[in-house]
């Protein structure tokens, strides 16, 4: 089964960091990988992409400078470290694969980051 | 990055067919086709409707259906069932980043 599995969300005060991570598991991880993220009761948003091999990375301008995206291709894993964390952070983080570059076909279940003091 | 424009709501019988827009600029939905639109059920992950305007993946059935005129990008849901009430997103690629519409909740009456 194609899935992709998010983990490490969580409640971290204004200024913090967290690391999130996304476990790919059904298919060849050589896609284009996406962080998007939705907060309660809002609309998507797309946060980072990176390419096949994580030579090339994007960024929202709401993150850049704060977030990173990475991946581990032997591990089929992505990842997004997330620094000086502020409270419209607060949302859930869907990890996704992009068929091309924009088409997101496979979405995790997401991760739960909370921003609070 | 400005969010693409779609309406709040929108609503019809079973049966009827309903559109939804999405509007951009020339940056992101006018200038290229790289327009897509994802389904949301509550609580649930987005599912992938059609993509690249107006392809469909393998699984969604025929009546979901896409096309595009100059900024503007539309989803046509034929013969709608009550599975498909749900929140609709589009998105469109802006040059190095990707942009998602404001969202479009659908009534099925």
């Amino acid at each position: 089964e194609v899935q992709l599995v998010e983990s490490g969300g969580g409640l971290v005060q204004p200024g913090g960091s967290l690391r999130l991570s996304c476990a790919a598991s059904g298919f060849t991880f050589n896609y284009y990988m996406h962080w998007v993220r939705q907060a309660p009761g809002k609309g998507l948003v797309w946060v980072s992409d990176i390419n096949t091999d994580g030579t090339i990375t994007n960024y929202a301008d709401s993150v850049k400078g704060r977030f990173t995206i990475s991946r581990d291709n032997a591990k089929s894993t992505l990842y997004l470290q997330m620094n000086s964390l502020r409270a419209e952070d607060t949302a859930l983080y869907f990890c996704v694969r992009s068929r091309g570059e924009t088409a997101f076909d496979i979405w995790g279940q997401g991760t739960m980051v909370t921003v609070s003091s | 990055q400005s969010a693409l424009t779609q309406p709040p709501s929108a609503s019809g019988s079973p049966g009827q067919s309903v559109t939804i827009s999405c509007t951009g600029t020339s940056s992101d939905v006018g200038g290229y086709n790289y327009v897509s639109w994802y389904q949301q059920h509550p609580g649930k992950a987005p599912k992938l409707l059609i993509y690249e305007v107006s392809k469909r993946p393998s699984g969604v059935p025929g009546r979901f259906s896409g096309s595009k005129s100059g900024n503007t990008a539309s989803l046509t849901v034929s013969g709608l069932q009550a599975e498909d009430e749900a929140d609709y997103y589009c998105s469109s690629y802006a040059g190095s980043n990707i942009v998602f519409g404001t969202g479009t909740k659908v009534t099925v009456l």
